[in-house]
Protein backbone atom coordinates (compact mmCIF):
# COMPACT_ATOMS: atom_id res chain seq x y z
CA UNK A 1 0.00 0.00 0.00
CA UNK A 2 1.60 3.40 -0.80
CA UNK A 3 2.04 6.26 1.74
CA UNK A 4 2.21 9.42 1.24
CA UNK A 5 3.95 11.91 3.32
CA UNK A 6 3.76 15.07 3.16
CA UNK A 7 6.04 17.78 4.72
CA UNK A 8 6.48 20.27 7.15
CA UNK A 9 3.60 19.88 9.06
CA UNK A 10 3.75 23.53 9.62
CA UNK A 11 5.15 25.97 7.10
CA UNK A 12 5.67 29.50 8.82
CA UNK A 13 5.72 32.47 5.72
CA UNK A 14 5.91 35.89 5.22
CA UNK A 15 3.54 37.57 2.56
CA UNK A 16 5.36 38.24 -0.45
CA UNK A 17 7.75 34.92 0.56
CA UNK A 18 8.34 31.94 -1.63
CA UNK A 19 6.42 28.47 -0.38
CA UNK A 20 7.91 24.99 -0.91
CA UNK A 21 5.88 21.97 0.11
CA UNK A 22 6.64 18.76 -0.45
CA UNK A 23 5.15 15.36 -1.41
CA UNK A 24 6.59 11.98 -1.20
CA UNK A 25 4.87 8.56 -2.16
CA UNK A 26 6.00 5.24 -0.92
CA UNK A 27 6.28 4.13 -3.81
CA UNK A 28 6.34 5.47 -7.59
CA UNK A 29 2.95 6.92 -8.83
CA UNK A 30 4.27 8.41 -12.43
CA UNK A 31 2.87 11.81 -12.40
CA UNK A 32 -0.39 10.92 -11.23
CA UNK A 33 -0.67 13.67 -8.37
CA UNK A 34 -3.07 16.38 -7.48
CA UNK A 35 -2.62 19.11 -5.31
CA UNK A 36 -5.72 21.38 -3.40
CA UNK A 37 -5.72 23.89 -0.96
CA UNK A 38 -8.44 24.20 1.62
CA UNK A 39 -9.79 26.88 3.93
CA UNK A 40 -10.79 26.69 7.51
CA UNK A 41 -14.66 25.85 7.07
CA UNK A 42 -14.50 25.09 3.58
CA UNK A 43 -14.29 22.32 0.91
CA UNK A 44 -10.95 21.65 -0.56
CA UNK A 45 -10.27 23.40 -4.09
CA UNK A 46 -8.29 21.61 -6.43
CA UNK A 47 -5.46 23.69 -7.61
CA UNK A 48 -2.68 21.14 -9.69
CA UNK A 49 -3.26 18.08 -11.55
CA UNK A 50 -1.06 15.63 -13.36
CA UNK A 51 1.81 16.73 -11.11
CA UNK A 52 2.02 20.12 -12.88
CA UNK A 53 -0.76 21.46 -14.82
CA UNK A 54 -2.97 24.12 -12.99
CA UNK A 55 -6.24 23.70 -13.11
CA UNK A 56 -8.79 26.05 -14.09
CA UNK A 57 -8.78 29.45 -11.90
CA UNK A 58 -5.67 28.95 -10.67
CA UNK A 59 -3.40 31.80 -10.11
CA UNK A 60 0.27 31.46 -11.66
CA UNK A 61 2.02 32.12 -8.75
CA UNK A 62 1.03 28.62 -7.94
CA UNK A 63 3.33 25.79 -9.54
CA UNK A 64 3.43 21.86 -8.98
CA UNK A 65 6.51 19.36 -9.99
CA UNK A 66 8.01 15.94 -9.78
CA UNK A 67 7.00 12.58 -11.09
CA UNK A 68 7.82 9.25 -9.60
CA UNK A 69 7.95 9.61 -6.02
CA UNK A 70 9.00 13.14 -5.17
CA UNK A 71 6.51 16.32 -5.88
CA UNK A 72 6.65 19.80 -4.64
CA UNK A 73 4.20 22.67 -4.65
CA UNK A 74 5.37 26.11 -5.00
CA UNK A 75 3.42 29.65 -4.37
CA UNK A 76 5.61 31.76 -5.64
CA UNK A 77 4.52 35.02 -3.51
CA UNK A 78 2.64 34.43 -0.71
CA UNK A 79 -0.70 36.17 -0.77
CA UNK A 80 -2.73 36.69 2.81
CA UNK A 81 -5.80 34.52 0.62
CA UNK A 82 -2.83 31.52 0.49
CA UNK A 83 -2.90 30.82 4.28
CA UNK A 84 -4.30 27.30 3.98
CA UNK A 85 -3.56 23.58 4.60
CA UNK A 86 -2.40 21.85 1.60
CA UNK A 87 -3.10 18.45 0.40
CA UNK A 88 -1.60 15.78 -2.29
CA UNK A 89 -3.37 13.20 -3.32
CA UNK A 90 -2.05 10.15 -5.65
CA UNK A 91 -4.03 7.46 -7.63
CA UNK A 92 -2.48 4.31 -7.97
CA UNK A 93 -5.16 1.20 -7.33
CA UNK A 94 -7.79 3.71 -5.61
CA UNK A 95 -7.29 7.59 -4.22
CA UNK A 96 -5.32 8.50 -1.17
CA UNK A 97 -4.14 11.71 0.45
CA UNK A 98 -1.08 13.05 2.03
CA UNK A 99 -1.44 14.31 5.69
CA UNK A 100 -1.87 17.75 4.44
CA UNK A 101 0.90 21.22 5.07
CA UNK A 102 -0.21 24.28 7.04
CA UNK A 103 0.78 27.10 5.70
CA UNK A 104 0.59 30.17 8.54
CA UNK A 105 1.68 33.80 8.93
CA UNK A 106 5.26 34.34 9.87
CA UNK B 1 -21.07 25.37 -14.00
CA UNK B 2 -21.28 21.81 -12.24
CA UNK B 3 -22.49 21.78 -8.39
CA UNK B 4 -22.76 18.95 -5.93
CA UNK B 5 -24.79 19.32 -2.85
CA UNK B 6 -25.13 16.80 0.01
CA UNK B 7 -27.59 15.95 2.13
CA UNK B 8 -28.62 14.18 4.78
CA UNK B 9 -29.26 14.17 8.59
CA UNK B 10 -26.68 15.77 10.98
CA UNK B 11 -26.71 13.16 13.47
CA UNK B 12 -26.32 9.48 13.50
CA UNK B 13 -26.63 7.04 16.97
CA UNK B 14 -24.20 4.51 17.38
CA UNK B 15 -24.19 1.17 15.44
CA UNK B 16 -26.78 2.66 12.87
CA UNK B 17 -26.38 3.36 9.29
CA UNK B 18 -24.80 6.54 8.30
CA UNK B 19 -27.46 7.79 4.86
CA UNK B 20 -25.87 10.30 2.57
CA UNK B 21 -26.90 11.75 -0.63
CA UNK B 22 -25.21 14.07 -3.22
CA UNK B 23 -26.92 16.22 -5.69
CA UNK B 24 -25.51 16.82 -9.35
CA UNK B 25 -26.61 20.21 -10.85
CA UNK B 26 -25.46 22.01 -13.85
CA UNK B 27 -24.28 18.72 -15.70
CA UNK B 28 -24.61 15.22 -15.97
CA UNK B 29 -24.69 12.40 -13.63
CA UNK B 30 -24.07 9.79 -17.03
CA UNK B 31 -21.18 11.24 -18.59
CA UNK B 32 -18.49 8.79 -19.36
CA UNK B 33 -15.82 10.63 -18.15
CA UNK B 34 -16.51 10.78 -14.68
CA UNK B 35 -16.63 8.90 -11.56
CA UNK B 36 -17.72 10.12 -8.65
CA UNK B 37 -16.80 9.90 -5.11
CA UNK B 38 -17.25 10.36 -1.06
CA UNK B 39 -14.34 11.65 1.10
CA UNK B 40 -14.73 12.72 4.19
CA UNK B 41 -12.44 14.80 6.80
CA UNK B 42 -13.11 13.90 10.54
CA UNK B 43 -12.23 17.38 12.68
CA UNK B 44 -8.91 18.85 12.60
CA UNK B 45 -7.28 15.64 10.83
CA UNK B 46 -6.89 14.84 7.04
CA UNK B 47 -8.82 13.91 4.11
CA UNK B 48 -10.31 9.79 3.55
CA UNK B 49 -11.77 8.54 0.55
CA UNK B 50 -14.53 6.32 1.21
CA UNK B 51 -15.09 5.22 -2.47
CA UNK B 52 -16.64 6.00 -5.92
CA UNK B 53 -19.52 5.01 -8.40
CA UNK B 54 -19.61 5.21 -11.90
CA UNK B 55 -23.23 6.42 -13.86
CA UNK B 56 -23.49 2.16 -14.78
CA UNK B 57 -23.21 2.00 -11.25
CA UNK B 58 -19.83 0.24 -11.10
CA UNK B 59 -18.23 0.74 -7.62
CA UNK B 60 -15.05 0.68 -5.67
CA UNK B 61 -14.48 1.39 -2.23
CA UNK B 62 -11.63 1.98 0.38
CA UNK B 63 -10.72 -1.48 1.64
CA UNK B 64 -10.82 -0.11 5.42
CA UNK B 65 -14.28 0.88 5.11
CA UNK B 66 -15.37 -1.56 2.34
CA UNK B 67 -17.21 -4.20 4.28
CA UNK B 68 -19.27 -1.53 5.90
CA UNK B 69 -20.06 1.14 2.67
CA UNK B 70 -22.42 0.88 -0.33
CA UNK B 71 -22.27 3.46 -2.90
CA UNK B 72 -25.16 3.81 -5.30
CA UNK B 73 -26.47 6.05 -8.16
CA UNK B 74 -30.00 7.07 -8.83
CA UNK B 75 -28.96 8.99 -13.08
CA UNK B 76 -32.71 9.72 -13.35
CA UNK B 77 -32.73 12.34 -10.15
CA UNK B 78 -28.96 12.89 -10.89
CA UNK B 79 -27.89 11.70 -7.41
CA UNK B 80 -25.58 8.98 -5.92
CA UNK B 81 -25.39 7.79 -2.84
CA UNK B 82 -23.38 6.85 0.47
CA UNK B 83 -24.22 4.23 3.11
CA UNK B 84 -22.45 3.32 6.07
CA UNK B 85 -23.39 0.91 8.41
CA UNK B 86 -22.46 0.43 12.10
CA UNK B 87 -21.20 3.82 12.87
CA UNK B 88 -19.17 4.57 15.32
CA UNK B 89 -17.77 7.90 17.04
CA UNK B 90 -14.38 7.24 14.66
CA UNK B 91 -17.17 8.14 12.05
CA UNK B 92 -17.95 11.26 13.26
CA UNK B 93 -16.37 13.89 10.65
CA UNK B 94 -17.40 16.22 7.47
CA UNK B 95 -18.56 14.08 4.32
CA UNK B 96 -17.74 15.63 0.93
CA UNK B 97 -19.08 14.57 -2.55
CA UNK B 98 -16.77 15.17 -5.50
CA UNK B 99 -16.75 14.19 -9.56
CA UNK B 100 -13.49 12.05 -9.68
CA UNK B 101 -11.91 13.04 -13.00
CA UNK B 102 -10.50 10.58 -15.61
CA UNK B 103 -7.85 11.96 -18.05
CA UNK B 104 -5.81 9.63 -20.44
CA UNK B 105 -2.73 10.33 -22.47
CA UNK B 106 -0.31 8.66 -23.71
CA UNK B 107 -1.26 5.69 -22.24
CA UNK B 108 -0.77 7.54 -18.97
CA UNK B 109 -3.77 7.98 -17.02
CA UNK B 110 -4.56 10.88 -14.80
CA UNK B 111 -7.60 11.46 -11.51
CA UNK B 112 -8.34 14.17 -9.95
CA UNK B 113 -11.43 14.99 -7.68
CA UNK B 114 -13.26 18.61 -8.80
CA UNK B 115 -15.27 20.09 -7.86
CA UNK B 116 -16.85 19.40 -4.23
CA UNK B 117 -19.16 19.46 -2.79
CA UNK B 118 -19.72 22.16 0.37
CA UNK B 119 -19.69 19.00 2.66
CA UNK B 120 -21.99 18.16 5.78
CA UNK B 121 -20.89 17.35 9.15
CA UNK B 122 -22.47 14.04 10.58
CA UNK B 123 -21.62 13.48 14.36
CA UNK B 124 -22.33 10.15 15.88
CA UNK B 125 -24.04 9.98 18.72
CA UNK B 126 -25.98 8.80 20.99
Amino acid sequence: EIVMTQSPATLSVSPGERATLSCRASQSVSSNLAWYQQKPGQAPRLLIYGASTRATGIPARFSGSGSGTEFTLTISSLQSEDFAVYYCQQYNNWPLFGGGTKVEIK
Amino acid sequence: QLQLQESGPGLVKPSETLSLTCTVSGGSISSSSYYWGWIRQPPGKGLEWIGSIYYSGSTYYNPSLKSRVTISVDTSKNQFSLKLRSVTAADTAVYYCARLMLYCTNGVCYNWFDPWGQGTLVTVSS
